[in-house]
């Protein structure tokens, strides 16, 4: 059973850069699946934001893609996520998740990142 | 961008009864609608995908229905374990989730 554990920094300041990262286990990040990040904000409930194979390809939303970068570390069998010029907007709940044909099927805990000077 | 809407946003239903949630897309999206349940402080639960497919592990009384632009996500018999927010989520192109339905036990 594949588990998925985010982690990064709570606390970001406005303008500046959110990073996570997203440690799988029981699995590889190798394998077939995408490997994708949703948030959760109260304001505009859950959102895709985006998904990247271990081929380095990735799909990100339109509406993020400016800001957005995703990567895979297959040596530390992790993926992460990068969003920069971040706002008040950006704060949320970050869920990393196994997906395959933008179905996400297992999905980490979730980490809470707020956007605050 | 296709944007999905659940009704109703919130339903409060006894144990026993039948719930119905409904989600419509705003184009034609086929079968490729998947639902979710999300438990307060948990991340979302994969319950039903292509519409009226059930996921393993997940209990019959679940199921799905519709194609086109209507879905519907029914409880046959709602138990107390059931109390959660439910979003439709369609992977016709790039994902969008409905709103979210939150189901309460009376």
């Amino acid at each position: 059973q594949v588990q998925l554990q985010e982690s990064g920094p709570g606390l970001v300041k406005p303008s500046g850069t959110l990073s996570l990262t997203c440690a799988v286990s029981g699995g590889s990040v190798s394998s077939i699946y995408w490997w994708t990040w949703v948030r959760q904000s109260p304001g505009k409930g859950l959102e895709w934001i985006g998904e990247i194979h271990h081929s380095g390809s990735t799909n990100y939303n339109s509406s993020l893609k400016s800001r957005v970068t995703m990567s895979v570390d297959k040596s530390r069998n992790h993926f992460s996520l990068i969003v920069t010029s971040v706002t008040a907007a950006d704060t949320a709940v970050y869920y990393c998740a196994r997906g395959w044909q933008w179905l996400m099927s297992d999905w980490g805990p979730g980490t809470l990142v707020t956007v605050s000077s | 961008d296709i944007q999905m809407t659940q009704s109703p946003s919130t339903l409060s239903a006894s144990v026993g009864d039948r719930v119905t949630i409904t989600c419509r897309a705003s184009q034609n999206i086929s079968s490729w609608l998947a639902w979710y349940q999300q438990k307060p402080g948990k991340a979302p639960n994969l319950l039903i995908y292509k519409a009226s497919g059930l996921e393993s592990g997940v209990p019959s009384r679940f199921s799905g229905s519709g194609s086109g632009t209507e879905f519907t996500l029914t409880i046959s018999s709602l138990q107390p374990d059931d109390s959660a927010t439910y979003y439709c989520q369609q992977y016709y192109n790039s994902p969008a989730f409905g709103q979210g339905t939150k189901v309460e036990i009376k």
